[in-house]
């Protein structure tokens, strides 16, 4: 069975913080996506990776930024937080075909 | 750029058939996918469709138009458990390398007995 960990399920964070989102899959796959779902928008992509320490903005980077420095660990920061970040993060990991959700983490910014 | 449409929302009966639709704009394709998403829960891949026709699995079966745009997920023999968000997701071929899926905003199915 494929695992695609999250680090949190809930986390609050204040305006202005450093927010980290730590996935890890253990299916040694090669790419690895960060995701995010709000109501009526669908899930957007905001980074992915195909290697390690690569990376590709996908259609809604800013405010955000990725870390690979591992295959099995892809990371999403948040630089500094603010209240649109609120939303659900989705972490995803695949090969060719199927992506593999991790079970996403609720963020909110106050 | 790419664009997806399906119905917000849908509503059935448990027994019967209800079929999904989803319309893609797309610059170059290179793959349509359909997950199911249970409230509160991780997206789970149903099914890929890459040529035109229909791809059955189980009670559920995709069908793919690409000269339409348009691909629609079948499900027959409806249950309770299939009440879900279903999400349609296009791969672009104009990036290469590229494996990130574009997604549908979904259509939440609600089964009623």
């Amino acid at each position: 069975d494929v695992k695609v960990t999250q680090s949190s399920r809930y986390l609050v964070k204040r305006t202005g913080e450093k927010v980290f989102l730590e996935c890890v899959q253990d299916m040694d796959h090669e790419n690895m996506f960060w995701y995010r779902q709000d109501p009526g928008l669908g899930l957007r992509l905001i980074y992915f990776s195909y290697d390690v320490k690569m990376k590709e903005k996908g259609d809604i980077p800013e405010g955000y930024s990725v870390s690979r420095e591992k295959k099995e660990r892809f990371s999403l920061i948040l630089e500094s937080a603010s209240t649109n970040q609120t939303s659900m993060y989705l972490c995803a990991s695949g090969l060719d075909l199927e992506q593999y959700f991790g079970p996403g983490t609720r963020l909110t910014v106050t | 750029g790419q664009n997806i449409d399906q119905p917000t929302e849908m509503t059935a009966t448990e027994g019967a058939i209800v079929q999904i639709n989803c319309t893609y704009q797309t610059s170059g394709f290179n793959g349509l996918f359909w997950y199911q998403q249970h409230a509160g829960e991780a997206p789970t891949f149903l099914s890929y469709n890459v040529l035109d026709g229909l791809e059955e699995k189980g009670r559920f079966s995709s069908f793919l138009s690409r000269s339409k745009g348009y691909s629609y997920l079948l499900l027959k023999e409806l249950q309770m458990k299939d009440s879900a968000s279903y999400l349609c997701a296009v791969r672009s071929s104009m990036d290469t390398g590229r494996r990130a899926l574009t997604f549908g905003s979904g259509t939440r199915l609600q089964v009623q007995p």
